[in-house]
């Protein structure tokens, strides 16, 4: 099946620094994927869709200018945290899906990317 | 608004047992139902889809919109079964594009098989 991979797994920065999550589709073109945060014990919730060339579309209650999202390929998209604190501590998972549409289309998820803000 | 609820949390069964995860859904349109399973330290991963129709690892899961429902369902459980199951939904494709895709989660259910 398509893999998604997550860079990094896991990040520790200190409060007041700035981020940044990629997400790659290895295997196949993307030109939606999409971002998730996910807390302790809790269901996923997508914070953006990321279209390739477009700007990003998110989600209410997300803040634009704090989470940055870039779909630069059609096998890249970037998450950037920006002047992350500590209530930003989360685990981030994106998803990619593949094209087609309709019955033919489906997402494959990352492995996730833990954050800790100090 | 769309909305999931997988009213439990936690379900044990033992091997052998039937078992069956409950989803119940809320949306105004048409919608496209999923069950996704996350074996430990392991990824996100669907398990099947409603529009398929498909038997996977042995689940099945029926829509009902009559309830609104989209229970997951295994008549004897295994003990690899065991994993965190999350029920999601999404709206269907349309021309616009603009909620194709977008998931919605349910909080999950652990499932725990006992040998």
């Amino acid at each position: 099946g398509a893999v998604v991979s997550q860079h990094p797994s896991r990040v520790i920065c200190k409060s007041g620094t700035s981020v940044k999550i990629e997400c790659r589709s290895l295997d196949f073109q993307a030109t939606t994927m999409f971002w998730y945060r996910q807390f302790p014990k809790k269901s996923l919730m997508l914070m953006a869709t990321s279209n390739e060339g477009s700007k990003a579309t998110y989600e209410q209650g997300v803040e634009k200018d704090k989470f940055l999202i870039n779909h630069a390929s059609l096998t890249l998209s970037t998450l950037t945290v920006t002047s992350a604190h500590p209530e930003d501590s989360s685990f981030y998972i994106c998803s990619a899906m593949t094209a087609g549409g309709g019955l033919y289309s489906e997402q494959f998820f990352g492995p996730g990317t833990r954050l800790t803000v100090l | 608004a769309q909305r999931v609820t997988q009213p439990e949390k936690l379900l044990s069964v033992f091997k052998g047992a039937p078992v069956e995860l409950k989803c119940n859904y809320s949306y105004s349109g048409s919608p496209e139902l999923f069950w996704y399973v996350q074996y430990s330290r392991q990824r996100l991963q669907l398990l099947l889809r409603h529009i398929s129709r498909e038997s996977i690892k042995g689940f099945t899961a029926d829509l009902n919109k009559g309830e609104t429902s989209f229970h997951l369902k295994k008549p004897f459980a295994q003990e690899e079964d065991s994993a965190m199951y999350y029920c999601a939904l999404s709206g269907r494709y349309n021309a616009g594009g603009t909620s194709y895709g977008k998931l919605t989660f349910g909080q999950g259910t652990i499932l725990t098989v006992h040998p």
